[in-house]
């Protein structure tokens, strides 16, 4: 298995920044990083994902380390439906198709 | 488009008898998958397919069968329950962007399933 590791939860105000982590140390180089969240009592759903260079979409910005053995999901202006489980996940190219890793994730919580 | 639908939402069954969970989508995906997940934990792979006709065992199939008839549905038996069983059950699918990777995964809303 792919293995990652984050925080068990992690707090914000709403309107403020969110930096979630995540370690992969035993990344390879054709491994993808996914982010999926998942809101109470709903199926996760997808975030953002990247191979080397940072990325951006319109729900966050995933940065990625140099040696890629860590990275950060960021969220500009946490909001109160921001809060979730959020799941660090590694997609290791070429294994058996489709298969991921949830883990336990970080509970996030913000406050008002 | 309706995304990935599950049916039923909530289901009490006694130990031993057997149901299908439903799951249809409507996005022309090639991939489908089950997870169950446990109170506090993550998700768990029970079963997958890559396309009609074409199903494998994930990490916990025990207790469960599949079969992918057509692009669209993918249910998921229960042969005959277990206390063990409980748990919320969510189906998903996605697109292949090639011959080893998808594309992202859209969940449906959960199966909540309670064996006494």
């Amino acid at each position: 298995d792919a293995k990652t590791t984050q925080p068990n939860s992690m707090e914000s105000n709403e309107e403020e920044p969110v930096h979630l982590p995540c370690n992969h140390s035993t990344i390879s180089g054709t491994d993808y990083i996914h982010w999926y969240r998942q809101l109470p009592s709903q199926g996760p759903e997808y975030v953002i994902h990247g191979l080397t260079s940072n990325v951006n979409n319109r729900m966050a910005s995933l940065a990625i380390a140099e040696d890629r053995k860590s990275s950060t999901l960021i969220l500009h202006r946490a909001t109160l439906r921001d809060a979730a489980v959020y799941y660090c996940i590694l997609i290791v190219r070429g294994s058996t198709l489709g298969r991921l890793y949830f883990g336990r994730g970080t509970q996030l919580t913000v406050w008002p | 488009n309706a995304g990935v639908t599950q049916t039923p939402k909530f289901q009490v069954l006694k130990t031993g008898q057997s149901m299908t969970l439903q799951c249809a989508q409507d996005m022309n995906h090639e991939y489908m998958s089950w997870y169950r997940q446990d109170p506090g934990m993550g998700l768990r792979l029970i079963h997958y397919s890559v396309g009609a006709g074409i199903t494998d065992q994930g990490e916990v199939p025990n207790g469960y069968n599949v079969s992918r008839s057509t692009t669209e549905d993918f249910p998921l038996r229960l042969l005959s329950a277990a206390p063990s069983q409980t748990s919320v059950y969510f189906c998903a699918s996605a697109g292949k962007r090639d011959a080893t990777t998808l594309y992202e995964q859209y969940f449906g809303p959960g199966t909540r399933l309670t064996v006494t």
